[in-house]
């Protein structure tokens, strides 16, 4: 079936630290993917979202390019603040929704 | 802005309780569905619905049950409680068809 691989955490930064969280998937057919994004003590909020191959989704300096060739969507910003610390989850929706593990991120100041 | 909201944010109930979560979304959203969440193991499917009063299981639906009178409501059920089910539940809602789930605050349960 359909699922969903993401780097372990948790993840350690520095303010203005460049952040990679990656991302991988196994679907057939030509699946969406999407960042979601969990605050602390809060529920998932969609961050960003891609419908086909070479797509780039981006929000609030957040970036992710579905790349069909290598079934990854890696979630990339440039400089991290202290206010992204939040768990981050990868999912793809075929059939059905299919969740990453979610990996921690902590930006210290 | 798609709303989805829980009846709790903090449960605590005891083994052998029978516990409702309450789940409201006011986008008119066909798909409902809800998720626990446990450490390491990320959100995994408990029940969906896809209309008034159809359900599907999902990927753990033992010991759960769900109810879903309305289009904007979808309840979960636990009919006897253990402390197994201590956990982070999660609803979220969708339009029909491949679009993006819109997930409410969550409820974080202790069973006791």
């Amino acid at each position: 079936g359909d699922s969903v691989t993401q780097m372990e955490g948790p993840v350690t930064l520095s303010e203005e630290a460049f952040l990679t969280i990656n991302c991988t998937y196994t679907a057939t057919g030509y699946p969406s993917l999407f960042w979601y994004v969990q605050y602390p003590g809060e529920g998932l909020q969609l961050l960003l979202k891609a419908t086909k191959a070479d797509d780039k989704g981006s929000n609030k300096g957040f970036e992710a390019t579905y790349r069909k060739e290598t079934t990854s969507f890696h979630l990339e910003k440039g400089s991290v603040q202290v206010s992204d610390s939040a768990v981050y989850f990868c999912a793809l929706l075929n059939n059905d929704m299919r969740f990453g593990a979610g990996t921690r991120l902590t930006v210290k100041p | 802005d798609v709303k989805v909201t829980q009846s709790s944010r903090y449960l605590v109930k005891r083994t052998g309780e029978k516990v409702f979560l309450e789940c409201v979304q006011d986008m008119d959203h066909e798909n409902m569905f809800w998720y626990r969440q446990d450490p390491g193991l990320g959100l995994r499917l408990i029940y969906f619905s896809y209309d008034v009063k159809m359900k599907e299981k999902g990927d753990i639906p033992e010991g759960y049950s769900v109810s879903r009178e309305k289009k904007e409501r979808f309840s979960l059920i636990l009919e006897s409680a253990s402390t197994n089910q201590t956990s982070m539940y999660l609803c979220a809602s969708s339009s029909l068809g491949r679009y993006e789930q819109y997930f409410g605050p969550g409820t974080r349960l202790t069973v006791t």
